[in-house]
């Protein structure tokens, strides 16, 4: 059973262009959590979605960012015309339910590390 | 407002010592989980031990135990017999009763061998 897969590991994008990041949960998973980690900090929760549905954006930036889970296929954190303070690791995790942290069962990918130039 | 506080930015042990990474959290929740995570250079986010907040027992899992001062707010790690794979950040967390984490800023721990 392979883990949380996220891809690319790295992007570099200039400034104005868009960011895709592909989040795939582990099989049997239908939730996923977008946490966002700047350089020295720890991570800051930015949405929370199940299938075809968001649940809480509250950590989203209002403007330029946008997330889906659809019903086949990799979650997607988009990100629209970057800028230079979007460079960050930015993780999903995944759980098989809602609760994920209270039983152990949200597991983290490995990142992608986002970089504006 | 809920917060997560790891006052230690820094910290360093020979191998083999015990070294305590130190955590306080701000909270009017009554029921809440609390975590250690460790991040390795490899940046994968590994679940080092978790507590619940209804349950007084300290949680170990191995060389890794708690130190949960509920009254306190107060969730220190104490890693024993400290091993060079210990290197790495960590982060204590808390969900605060909901379904998002909430992070310290994280303590890096070199291991000196």
């Amino acid at each position: 059973n392979a883990g949380v897969m996220q891809n690319p590991r790295h992007l570099v994008r200039r400034r104005g262009q868009e960011a895709r990041l592909r989040c795939s949960p582990m099989k049997g998973h239908s939730h996923v959590y977008w946490y966002r980690q700047l350089p020295e900090e720890g991570l800051k929760f930015m949405v929370y979605l199940q299938k075809e549905n968001i649940i809480d954006e509250s950590g989203m930036p209002k403007e330029r960012f946008s997330a889906e889970f659809p019903k086949e296929g990799p979650s997607i954190l988009r990100i629209q015309q970057v800028v230079r303070g979007d460079s960050a690791a930015y993780f999903c995790a995944s759980s098989p339910q809602g609760g994920g942290w209270l039983n152990t069962e949200a597991f983290f990918g490995q990142g992608t590390r986002l970089t504006v130039v | 407002a809920q917060t997560v506080t790891q006052s230690q930015p820094e910290m360093s042990v020979q191998e083999a010592e015990t070294v305590t990474l130190s955590c306080t959290y701000d909270t009017s929740e009554n029921n809440y989980y609390l975590f250690w995570y460790k991040q390795p250079p490899s940046r994968q986010m590994i679940l080092v031990i978790r507590q619940e907040a209804y349950k007084q027992q300290n949680a170990t899992e191995n060389r890794f135990s708690v130190n949960f001062q509920k009254a306190a707010k107060s969730f220190s790690l104490k890693i024993s017999d400290s091993q060079l794979g210990d290197t790495a950040m960590y982060f204590c967390a808390s969900n605060f009763g909901n379904e998002k984490l909430t992070f310290g800023t994280g303590t890096r721990l070199t291991i000196i061998p």
